[in-house]
């Protein structure tokens, strides 16, 4: 079975600082991960995903994450914060069963923004 | 992505009564599923709607509680019955594209008094 670990259920950061949200996953298998956004009062809108190839992938509004195999994390960073960012981000882990992927999503963490 | 959707967007329901959710996406899908979303908590997944048969229920779920319909490939809903206060959250469906990627609607925010 898998499991994904996101430390830390709130981070704050300074408008323009990097912003660091860190995932450890758990897979037995080769893992697909996700990183998905929710805005206040908003449904989940993927952010980026991992399933093969290249290990630093890139996703919408300049978010990156890099695929760590020996350290099993996949760590969401941006250079830059924007106060639009403030949401709660979700790290999650697949595993390709051959007819569908089940997720499995970690608690999640809650960016905040300030001036 | 096809574009997915959900009805009502949130309702405010009285205990002992049921709410039927619905979920529409505008392009046939294989896979379709419906997740909770309790205050503050992380997403947990219900049942896999899968079309022509019965949905397939984590434990946990149990098909009484949450009866699920799939009639066709673009469509299926989800009745939480019976409610209780307990069962305030936020119920969200999804659908997974040939990309083994899920995809979300927006979610149905539900209050039981």
């Amino acid at each position: 079975a898998q499991s994904v670990t996101q430390l830390g259920s709130h981070v704050s950061v300074s408008e323009g600082a990097l912003v660091l949200l860190r995932c450890n996953y758990s897979s037995s298998v080769p893992p697909y991960l996700f990183w998905y956004v929710q805005y206040p009062n908003q449904g989940l809108q993927l952010l980026l995903k991992y399933t093969t190839g290249a290990t630093l992938v890139k996703g919408i509004n300049g978010f990156e994450a890099e695929f760590k195999k020996s350290e099993t994390s996949f760590h969401l960073t941006k250079p830059s914060a924007h106060m639009s960012d403030a949401a709660e981000y979700f790290c999650a882990v697949s595993v390709n069963t051959g007819t569908a992927s089940k997720l499995t999503f970690g608690t999640g963490t809650r960016l905040q923004v300030t001036l | 992505s096809a574009v997915i959707s959900q009805k009502p967007s949130r309702d405010i329901c009285q205990r002992g009564t049921s709410l039927t959710i619905q979920c529409q996406v505008d392009s046939q899908v294989t896979m379709m599923f419906w997740y909770r979303q309790q205050p503050g908590q992380s997403l947990t997944l219900i049942a896999t709607a899968n079309q022509g048969s019965e949905a397939t229920y984590e434990s946990g779920f149990v098909i009484d509680k949450f009866p699920i319909s799939r009639p066709n490939l673009t469509f299926s809903t989800l009745t939480v019955s019976n409610m209780s206060p307990e069962d305030s959250s936020i119920y969200l469906c999804s659908y997974h594209a040939y990309t083994d990627t899920q995809y979300f609607g927006p979610g149905t925010r539900l209050t039981v008094l």
